[in-house]
């Protein structure tokens, strides 16, 4: 089974600042890798499909890169309405699994 | 606008069944592979099911296999979970997404005697 370990697990922050999250996948995963924001309450926001795909809509200052077992999910400038959790997640088609990271908490310092 | 509305959660106790909907408007509902993710509170994402289009194939994680199924009707632009032999492990919130790129807003499940 493919296991995606997400790191680090929370992140203290402050506007402005350059966020990174690492994704690592236990076996070649190509670009199947998706990044996910989630506020409390709601439904989880698909903002970077194949490992750097930007989703319509979705700030520039979401990037994602990475292939193979290594993703990085960068927020160039952190803004307040970024405060959140955030999610990798491998999806493999066949067979089908679909597999999320342990998520990402951020807070503001 | 693409909208997907969850139905069906609520109290059950351990053994018993429930089934969850999720109706899908503003767009080809048949056309796309639909999902059911669960979270407990406070918690992680965790994938449950998948099928494809014309639902000619399901998927399961293994924690619900062979207790849940999944199914849809293109009819009725719905989404189904039947879920069977409840356990509390089971207590979440249940999203339905299309695509993974729109998403419900949920429906609580809680598995309790």
């Amino acid at each position: 089974d493919i296991q995606m370990t997400q790191s680090p697990s929370s992140l203290s922050t402050s506007l402005g600042d350059r966020v990174t999250i690492t994704c690592h996948a236990n076996q070649d995963i190509k670009t199947y890798l998706n990044w996910y924001q989630q506020k409390p309450g709601k439904a989880p926001k698909l903002l970077i499909h194949d490992a750097s795909g930007l989703e319509t809509g979705v700030p520039s200052r979401f990037t994602g890169s990475g292939s193979g077992t290594d993703f990085i999910f960068t927020i160039t400038s952190l803004q307040p309405e970024d405060i959140a959790t955030y999610y990798c997640q491998h999806y493999n088609y066949h067979p089908r699994a679909i597999t999320f990271g342990q998520g990402t908490r951020l807070e503001i310092k | 606008e693409v909208q997907l509305v969850e139905s069906g959660g609520g109290l059950v106790k351990p053994g018993g069944s429930l089934r969850l909907s999720c109706e899908v408007s503003g767009i080809a509902f048949s056309l796309h592979s639909m999902h059911w993710v669960r979270q407990v509170p406070g918690k992680g994402l965790q994938w449950v099911s998948s099928i494809d289009t014309r639902g000619l194939n399901m998927y399961y994680g293994d924690s619900v296999k062979g207790r849940f199924t999944i199914s849809r009707d293109d009819a009725k632009n719905t989404l189904y979970l039947q879920m069977n032999s409840l356990r509390g492990e089971d207590t979440a919130v249940y999203y339905c997404a299309r695509d993974f790129s729109d998403w419900g807003q949920g429906t609580m499940v809680t598995v309790s005697s």
